[in-house]
């Protein structure tokens, strides 16, 4: 089955600051990756999703960008805020019939102000 | 447009009891996503269903747990006997019908925070 890896785990950047998060996906014919917000008490919130048939996507300070023949796909989260602190995951997941998400095991970002 | 729905928030039960969840999907979904996360861990898939079908439950454990999602109504998520080793959350996500194959957006609800004592 799908094995996703998530890196780093925690992550503080100064507000204004960039951050980045890295995850790499095992299975070859996973073709959709989304990214999910979670803050404190609450369910994971959609933010971005990539498809394997685009390189990048792009919404507002925060894109995506997506490396097929690597296997790896990345948040990027540029001007950061303090309301950007939550838990970040990526997920893959494969067409057709297994519509399951495979999560990475997340990313607490703090934006120091 | 409400979201996803689920209830209730919070449940307390006691070993060997029996717990429901509910969920609610968004207007015009009709595929239905079962979540558990453990404390300090990401979410982990458990069971996809569409109406009055189970599609795909390779997540679920083998005793104790069973979901469906009938013709009418909410989704439900039973727990039988439920030991401490069941509290988590339990997360809710629903899609759209769409194009056959694709993968469309799961929307996820705010969760079941379950704590066995």
């Amino acid at each position: 089955g799908e094995n996703v890896e998530q890196h780093p785990s925690t992550l503080s950047v100064q507000e204004g600051d960039s951050a980045v998060i890295k995850c790499t996906y095992s299975d070859s014919a996973s073709n959709y990756f989304p990214w999910y917000k979670q803050e404190l008490g609450k369910g994971p919130q959609l933010i971005i999703d990539i498809r394997s048939n685009v390189g990048e996507k792009k919404d507002q300070r925060i894109a995506v960008t997506l490396n097929k023949t690597a296997k790896h796909f990345s948040l990027h989260i540029t001007e950061t805020q303090p309301e950007d602190s939550a838990v970040y995951f990526c997920a893959a997941a494969s067409s057709g019939s297994a519509r399951q998400l495979t999560f990475g095991s997340g990313t607490q970002l703090t934006v120091l102000p | 447009n409400a979201g996803v729905m689920q209830n209730p928030r919070h449940l307390v039960r006691r070993r060997g009891q029996e717990a429901r969840l509910r969920c609610s999907p968004m207007k015009g979904h009709s595929h239905v996503y079962w979540y558990r996360q453990l404390p300090e861990e990401g979410l982990k898939f458990m069971v996809y269903l569409q109406k009055e079908n189970i599609i795909d439950e390779s997540g679920m454990p083998k005793e104790r747990f069973s979901a469906e999602f009938p013709k009418e109504g909410p989704s439900i998520l039973r727990i039988q006997q439920v030991v401490r080793g069941d509290s988590a959350a339990y997360f809710c996500a629903s899609s759209p019908v769409g194009i056959a194959g694709g993968q469309h957006e799961q929307f996820f609800g705010p969760g079941t925070r379950l704590t066995v004592l």
